[in-house]
């Protein structure tokens, strides 16, 4: 009864290139959340979405950050020409319901250079 | 702006002692209340959730639940090293929205051997 998965778990890269993280929920579960975490920061919400629909996103930024969610597949979480402020962890979390308990992923913590 | 504010810390408490961990939440709309437990470099670990005002119980920790006071606090009882991390208090919002959980900024833990 695999978890939350998340890829990669580390990820470099350097300002202006694209970054894509990965997230597949738990089994059972189709309500898929994703935050982003800053040092000495909570966990800061940014979209929620089910299959191939995007529920909310008042907490992404407005430019370079888009997510998806299709029919078959992960969520990705995409990020285009980074900067170093992006640099954070970015967790994944997948509920059963909207809103019920979240379980998260182990993180994905991109560093920018 | 719904926010959930938890006290910074470091709370040090030793070891077989109760640790007590509290968090005061904007939105009265709120209906469920979450606490989750993150080492460092890990990601959050769902130890307790509460809907109703009152106490629950589950093993060591008790929440406890506020509305009329928009208080909610997790306590430890019997504390071990192991209970060391960061504790993170979480809030449902309200106004039929989608919007993920908010999250406070976390409370960090220290138990003395």
């Amino acid at each position: 009864n695999a978890g939350v998965m998340q890829n990669p778990r580390h990820l470099v890269r350097r300002r202006g290139q694209e970054a894509r993280l990965r997230c597949s929920p738990m089994k059972g579960h189709s309500h898929v959340y994703w935050y982003r975490q800053l040092p000495e920061e909570g966990l800061k919400f940014m979209v929620y979405l089910q299959k191939e629909n995007i529920i909310d996103e008042s907490g992404m930024p407005k430019e370079r950050f888009s997510a998806e969610f299709p029919k078959e597949g992960p969520s990705i979480l995409r990020i285009q020409q980074v900067v170093r402020g992006d640099s954070a962890a970015y967790f994944c979390a997948s509920s059963r319901l909207k809103e019920e308990k979240l379980f998260f992923g182990s993180g994905t913590q991109l560093s920018v250079l | 702006q719904k926010e959930v504010e938890q006290n910074s810390g470091p709370l040090s408490v030793p070891e077989g002692a109760i640790a007590s961990l509290n968090c005061t939440y904007s939105d009265r709309g709120s209906q469920s209340f979450f606490w989750y437990r993150q080492y460092s470099g890990k990601s959050p670990e769902l130890i307790m959730f509460i809907y109703s005002n009152g106490d629950k119980e589950d093993g060591r920790f008790t929440a406890q639940l506020n509305k009329a006071s928009q208080y909610v606090s997790l306590l430890i009882r019997d504390s071990q090293p192991s209970d060391s991390a960061t504790y993170l208090c979480a809030a449902d919002p309200s106004g039929g929205g989608a919007d993920g959980l908010t999250f406070g900024k976390g409370t960090h833990l220290i138990i003395q051997p």
